[in-house]
């Protein structure tokens, strides 16, 4: 099955800074990356996403790189805030499976006012 | 904004029990997945459920099992409880364009 693994595991960066996140995936047949932001006692909410025919896109603040070949992906955060400090997820799904999704262990994002 | 309900938000049962975790699907949503999260962890995939046909099933043993009604609510059922069952239990529905997730109920295992 796929396996997802996320770096770093914990980040902290200055306020105005960017924040990096990466994750890599094993299944070739993966074609939808979704990350997801998650608040202490939240549900998971969808920050952006990207399909395997895309190699960036990009939300104001928010971006997403994917190179299918090295089967690995990125978050990008410009201009952290302090409200961007919360827990993110990578997954990827794969094929036609609708929302069966296999997630990294997650990073523990702190932005320091 | 009707979005995923799951119930109950919190449950807290014995070693050995039963437990059945609900999930409603937001209107027009045909498939339910289920995931569990361990504290400190990323969600774990556990079923999927499209048009009442379980369509995919992750790494849990047979003391897991799941439904979908005919309505595309669906029902998680959990035996014979283990303390390492403690977790939140995410539910997640999808139209072809769309996942979103449920709050979740938190299980705790005593």
């Amino acid at each position: 099955g796929e396996n997802v693994e996320q770096h770093p595991s914990t980040l902290s960066v200055q306020e105005g800074d960017s924040a990096v996140i990466k994750c890599t995936y094993s299944d070739s047949a993966s074609n939808y990356f979704p990350w997801y932001k998650q608040e202490l006692g939240k549900r998971p909410q969808l920050i952006i996403d990207i399909r395997s025919n895309v190699g960036e896109k990009k939300d104001q603040r928010i971006a997403v790189t994917l190179n299918k070949t090295a089967k690995h992906f990125s978050l990008h955060i410009t201009e952290t805030q302090p409200e961007d400090s919360a827990v993110y997820f990578c997954a990827a799904s794969p094929t036609n499976t609708g929302n069966q999704f296999y997630f990294g262990t997650g990073t523990s994002l702190t932005v320091i006012p | 904004d009707a979005g995923v309900t799951q119930s109950p938000t919190h449950l807290i049962k014995t070693r050995g029990q039963h437990v059945t975790l609900r999930c409603s699907p937001i209107s027009g949503h045909k498939s339910v997945s289920w995931y569990q999260q361990v504290l400190g962890q990323g969600p774990q995939f556990i079923f999927q459920y499209y048009e009442k046909e379980e369509r995919g099933r992750g790494n849990f043993p047979d003391r897991f099992s799941a439904r979908q009604f005919p309505n595309y609510s669906s029902e998680l059922n959990v035996n014979a409880l283990l303390l390492g069952d403690s977790a939140l239990y995410l539910c997640a529905s999808s139209s072809a364009t769309a996942v979103t997730f449920g709050s979740g109920t938190r299980l705790t295992v005593v």
